[in-house]
């Protein structure tokens, strides 16, 4: 079974300033889909970044990017010029390319952004 | 884009009673949709895949008897929470990829509250 880790709960950055959230995983399959969600206060599950697991081009959406290293089994999430409404849970979540669409989530990280 | 509407967003019952949660896909047909469960400060772990007209699929260690799960339509699927207890109260999210077989973002509702008393 695939297993996703956040080892780190809590995370703060300074508004604007740049902040990286890590996320390693454990699979055998060799394609697969990454993804980073975010959850605030009001607990909607929203999309951040997603990244295919054969393309070798790292993700990016605006201020957001990822680090995707796929031999070390590592997808980091990378939030520049943080804004206060960054200020959130971030799961980082796997997804089998074939067969069920169901995800695999970490234990999340709480970002703090501090004005 | 596609919309996931899920109620009620907060239900408080009595232990022993049961409750039932509704995920709809609004403007598009999803043969399958998933249960998540989200205990306080936890992350979301899959209770179970509910599959339009056949029976649903659950995750090890999850009590099929206490969560039922109904999909008998392309756009709705239920979650009934039988005879709660306190220990059940969490926070229920379902979801649902929008194309079956495609490199689609799943789309989640808006999560629904239940406090057993």
């Amino acid at each position: 079974a695939q297993t996703v880790t956040q080892s780190q709960p809590e995370m703060s950055v300074q508004e604007a300033e740049t902040v990286t959230l890590s996320c390693t995983y454990d699979t055998s399959e060799s394609d697969y889909y990454l993804f980073w969600y975010k959850q605030p206060p009001s607990r909607q599950m929203i999309l951040v970044i997603r990244q295919e697991a054969y393309k070798q081009q790292n993700a990016t959406e605006n201020r957001f990017s990822v680090n995707f290293q796929k031999a070390a089994k590592s997808f980091s999430l990378k939030i520049s010029d943080s804004q206060l409404g960054d200020a959130a849970m971030y799961f980082c979540a796997y997804r089998s390319q074939g067969g069920s669409e169901k995800l695999v989530f970490g234990k999340g990280t709480k970002l703090t952004v501090n004005p | 884009g596609a919309v996931v509407s899920q109620h009620p967003s907060w239900v408080i019952c009595k232990s022993g009673t049961s409750v039932k949660i509704e995920c709809r896909s609004l403007d598009f047909q999803a043969t399958t949709m998933f249960w998540y469960r989200q205990f306080p400060k936890q992350s979301l772990m899959l209770m179970a895949t509910s599959n339009e007209g056949s029976k649903a699929t659950y995750e090890q260690g999850v009590e099929k008897d206490k969560f039922l799960i109904n999909h008998a339509s392309l756009t709705l699927s239920t979650l009934t929470v039988t005879s709660a207890h306190p220990e059940d109260s969490s926070f229920y999210i379902c979801s649902a990829p929008p194309h079956r077989g495609r490199n689609e973002k799943l789309f989640f509702g808006s999560g629904t509250q239940l406090s057993v008393l």
